[in-house]
């Protein structure tokens, strides 16, 4: 199974922070890679596909890169809604697997 | 819009079985292969299982921790997707969402995401 590993696991920012957060998997995945975003008790909803195409209707303050085995997500400047968990998801080979999550708190 | 709606969670005794159901609404649901994940209390995602389109016959995958006891099955008439449960353990207690998506950039990705049903599993 490929290993999904994000870093770090959490993280303090303030608002209008630029935040990075990494996932690298254990072997190449091209760009069948996605990100995803879960607000405290709320359902997961897709940011990215493919490793840097946003999902319609996601702010552009979000964007991700990568490809091969190394990935970012970035949000540009914080927002008060962008406090949640992000979790990678890799769509390059079965069975799916998620990295462990980023948890983005409040400083 | 785009609607996932689960149902079918609940509380159910080691052994038990049970079938959660997920109607879709708001996009051409027979071209999408559809995901079902689950989320154990405090932890992080799992992927479970998916099942592709009528072009690819229905065929299934599962995670390791499911398969043979997992079943996912869809009725693209109904426009709905299906995970039969059997003899579920207490390490299945999890809320459990679906999610779907339709061919981009060389993949299915999950798209849309429902806002999930929870199961319980306990004596």
């Amino acid at each position: 199974d490929i290993q999904m590993t994000q870093s770090p696991s959490s993280l303090s920012a303030s608002i209008g922070d630029r935040v990075t957060i990494t996932c690298r998997a254990s072997q190449d995945i091209a760009t069948f890679l996605a990100w995803i975003q879960q607000r405290p008790g709320k359902a997961p909803k897709s940011l990215i596909y493919a490793a840097s195409s946003l999902q319609s209707g996601v702010p552009s303050r979000f964007s991700g890169s990568g490809s091969g085995t190394d990935f970012t997500l970035t949000i540009s400047s914080l927002q008060p809604e962008d406090f949640a968990t992000y979790y990678c998801q890799q769509f390059n080979t079965y069975p799916l697997t998620f990295g462990g999550g980023t948890k983005v708190e409040i400083k | 819009e785009v609607q996932l709606v689960e149902s079918g969670g609940g509380l159910v005794q080691p052994g038990g079985s049970l079938r959660l159901s997920c109607a879709a609404s708001g996009f051409t649901f027979s071209g999408h292969f559809m995901d079902w994940v689950r989320q154990a209390p405090g932890k992080g995602l799992e992927w479970v299982g998916r099942t592709r389109g009528k072009a690819d016959s229905y065929t299934t995958e599962y995670a390791a921790s499911v398969k043979g006891r997992f079943t996912i099955s869809r009725d693209d008439s109904q426009n709905s997707v299906y995970l039969q449960m059997n003899n579920l353990k207490t390490e299945d207690t999890a809320v459990y969402y679906c999610a779907g998506g339709g061919y981009r950039s060389g993949r299915y990705f999950s798209d849309y995401w429902g806002q999930g049903t929870l199961v319980t599993v306990s004596s």
